[in-house]
């Protein structure tokens, strides 16, 4: 049974740097062609892929905020981080992180199992 | 980057009615690499379809995609009390992976 849960901080105020763990089990992330991604809604609006780290720490980023993100993995915890820095409040949303469907092999991704997410709150 | 839309934004039905929404690509999504996710109120989505067409484990046979290049669809059946909710949909194509912006559909 996979199972992903998020934790980190609720608020944070703008500039600073945002860091949430995902903590997951049923999988391992030493495991070829597994991967763990962070997907974020801002409250009301749609979905958007942030990055995603591979088995290998092939690591994929969003474009438009790759500048600000780092992904990471901790094998032996089973855990994925992420930081995003320089914090707006257009940040504000409720972040998930999910596995990777290890179908189709290859550099293609979608969700199929994800954590309940975590509201962040970007305040001063 | 491709961009999906989905239409309409809201579509107003009743139980027991015909659901089908639509996810158009800017650009061909390669080999069908097209997912259908369902969100209900304060959850996190849940994975419907994948390939266009594949039904995930444990998804109920009144959902069904369909389509390919930049034309995709997904079809509820007859709507369930519970089918009221958010549909996004996905490509995994080519990355950036892109989600559309959603279709609400909501009981008339």
């Amino acid at each position: 049974q996979i199972t992903l849960k998020e934790s980190g901080p609720t608020l944070v105020k703008p500039t600073q740097t945002l860091t949430l763990t995902c903590t997951f089990s049923g999988f391992s992330l030493s495991t070829s062609g597994v991967g763990v991604g962070w997907i974020r809604q801002p409250p009301g609006k749609a979905l958007e892929w942030l990055a995603l780290i591979y088995w290998d720490d092939d690591k994929r980023y969003s474009p438009s905020l790759k500048s600000r993100l780092t992904i990471t993995k901790d094998t032996s915890k089973n855990q994925v981080v992420l930081t995003m820095t320089n914090m707006d409040p257009v940040d504000t949303a409720t972040y998930y992180c999910a596995h990777r469907s290890t179908y189709p092999p290859g550099d293609y991704c979608y969700f199929d199992y994800w954590g309940q997410g975590t509201l962040v709150t970007v305040s001063s | 980057e491709i961009v999906l839309t989905q239409s309409p934004g809201t579509l107003s039905l009743s139980p027991g009615e015909r659901a089908t929404l639509s996810c158009r690509a800017s650009q061909s999504v390669s080999s069908s690499y097209l997912a259908w996710y369902q969100q209900k109120p304060g959850q996190a989505p849940r994975l419907l379809i994948y390939g266009a067409s594949s039904r995930a484990t444990g998804i109920p046979d009144r959902f069904s995609g369909s389509g390919s290049g930049t034309d995709f669809s997904l079809t509820i059946s007859r709507l369930e009390p519970e089918d009221f909710v958010v549909y996004y949909c996905q490509q995994y194509g080519s990355s950036p992976w892109t989600f559309g912006q959603g279709t609400k559909v909501e009981v008339k």
